[in-house]
């Protein structure tokens, strides 16, 4: 199956620091799509993107798609305490039936 | 709350026995999947569902077995239970089966096996 590596795995700012977690596939990604899971809780649905280069933006939250569509990076501006949690991303394979999703990056946030 | 309702919450069974979790997707979402998730294996796809019929498998093994009935939702049995299926399990419902179509997850069961 598809593998798709999200570094780093772990992450600790101090509170008004920025924060980027990058998303690598060996292979093209059909879409990207980012999650959020707070402790203890589910996976919520981010964004979405899907052209080559695609940029996004929630907020202080930015999110890119690669040229080659192999990879693809979130980024906080200025970190928050309610930003805490693991980010994933996930791709659909090329049949859209089936979702990898990366290995997560768990953002830790010091007051 | 995404509106996916997952049954029950906490199930704690001994080793070699069976469960069965429980799934409720969104309302108008035909499609329904399973993940598995422990903590050093991330979120695991295991299977999916469209309207009723088995649309795609991932890494599921063969002592689990999912269905989705007429009224949607869906069922995942876990049978011959090891210490090592100890995990939280997710569902997630979207509007379609094709994966341009963001997923819903349910607040998961996290399953003890002792």
């Amino acid at each position: 199956g598809q593998q798709v590596m999200q570094i780093p795995q772990y992450q600790h700012v101090q509170e008004g620091e920025d924060f980027t977690t990058y998303c690598n596939s060996s292979t093209t990604l059909s879409n990207i799509q980012w999650y959020k899971q707070r402790p203890g809780g589910h996976p919520v649905f981010l964004i979405q993107l899907v052209k080559s280069g695609e940029v996004k933006k929630q907020k202080r939250l930015t999110f890119q798609f690669g040229e080659a569509k192999k990879n693809s990076s979130l980024h906080i501006t200025a970190t928050q305490t309610t930003d805490v949690g693991t980010y994933f991303c996930a791709d659909s394979s090329n049949t859209g039936n089936q979702f990898y999703f990366g290995t997560g990056t768990s953002l830790t946030v010091i007051p | 709350d995404s509106g996916v309702t997952q049954t029950p919450k906490h199930l704690i069974t001994a080793t070699g026995q069976r469960v069965t979790l429980r799934c409720s997707p969104r309302s108008g979402d035909l499609s329904v999947y399973w993940y598995q998730q422990s903590l050093d294996q991330g979120l695991q796809f295991l299977i999916q569902y469209y309207n009723g019929e088995e649309r795609a498998k991932g890494n599921i093994l063969e002592r689990f077995s999912a269905q989705q009935f007429p009224d949607l939702h869906s069922e995942l049995n876990l049978s011959s239970l090891e210490l090592g299926d100890s995990a939280l399990y997710f569902c997630a419902s979207s509007v379609s089966y094709a994966g341009a179509y963001e997923q819903y997850f349910g607040p998961g069961t996290r399953l003890t096996v002792t």
